[in-house]
């Protein structure tokens, strides 16, 4: 079964410091991997996803992950926070079974950015 | 905005009465996705329809939901005799073409439930 877990439920950094979100899967195949954010009172954004091709992936706004097969990890990383990153954070592993996918989310990461 | 759009944005109801959400999704996305988030915790996969049919149901359906998507375009939500366990942020997501682990989910705002 998949699974996964953001290992902290808030991280606080200051503006212009980097972001580091820790998120550990569990998959019985290879995975799909996500990051999703949602800021408040809008939809939840694709930010990027992971799909077997390169394990450093790039996504939008300077966020980047790293797929860690050997630590079953896959944490986003940012090198600059920015005030605008403030938001609700979610690490996502994709079952793909009966011709759908079944997004399973971590508990999420609440991400405070201070001046 | 030709975004996902669900309906309303809010909903208080009391315990025991029949609400029912609206979901539009993006214009041609044949695949529309429902969930629901609790508080402090990620969206859980509810139900999902591929155009008008639905093809999977979670445990977390019980039978007081019921979910519709007539002529593959809008989908309604429907929950009968609410509890106040119903409580929780309503997500809609749609999608396009074949599935594959590459598909990308639109998801709307949501429509956050209120049961007192």
């Amino acid at each position: 079964a998949q699974s996964v877990t953001q290992l902290d439920s808030h991280v606080s950094v200051s503006e212009g410091t980097p972001v580091l979100l820790r998120c550990n899967y569990s998959s019985s195949y290879s995975p799909s991997l996500f990051w999703y954010v949602q800021h408040p009172n809008k939809g939840l954004q694709l930010l990027l996803k992971y799909t077997s091709a390169a394990t450093l992936v790039k996504g939008i706004n300077g966020f980047e992950a790293e797929f860690k097969k050997s630590e079953t990890s896959f944490h986003l990383t940012k090198p600059s926070a920015h005030m605008s990153d403030a938001a609700e954070y979610f690490c996502v592993v994709s079952r793909f079974s009966g011709g759908y996918n079944k997004l399973i989310f971590g508990a999420g990461t609440r991400l405070a950015v201070h001046p | 905005d030709t975004g996902v759009s669900q309906d309303p944005r809010h909903k208080i109801t009391k315990r025991g009465q029949n609400v029912t959400f609206r979901c539009d999704p993006i214009s041609e996305h044949n695949r529309l996705y429902w969930y629901r988030q609790t508080l402090g915790q990620g969206p859980e996969f509810l139900t999902y329809f591929q155009n008008e049919a639905q093809l999977e149901k979670s445990r977390l359906l019980s039978d007081r939901f019921s979910a519709e998507r007539p002529k593959g375009s809008f989908s309604t939500l429907e929950i009968q005799r609410t509890e106040q366990g119903d409580s929780a942020m309503y997500l809609c997501a749609s999608s396009l073409g074949i599935p594959t682990t590459n598909e990308k989910l639109f998801f709307g705002s949501g429509t956050q439930l209120s049961v007192l």
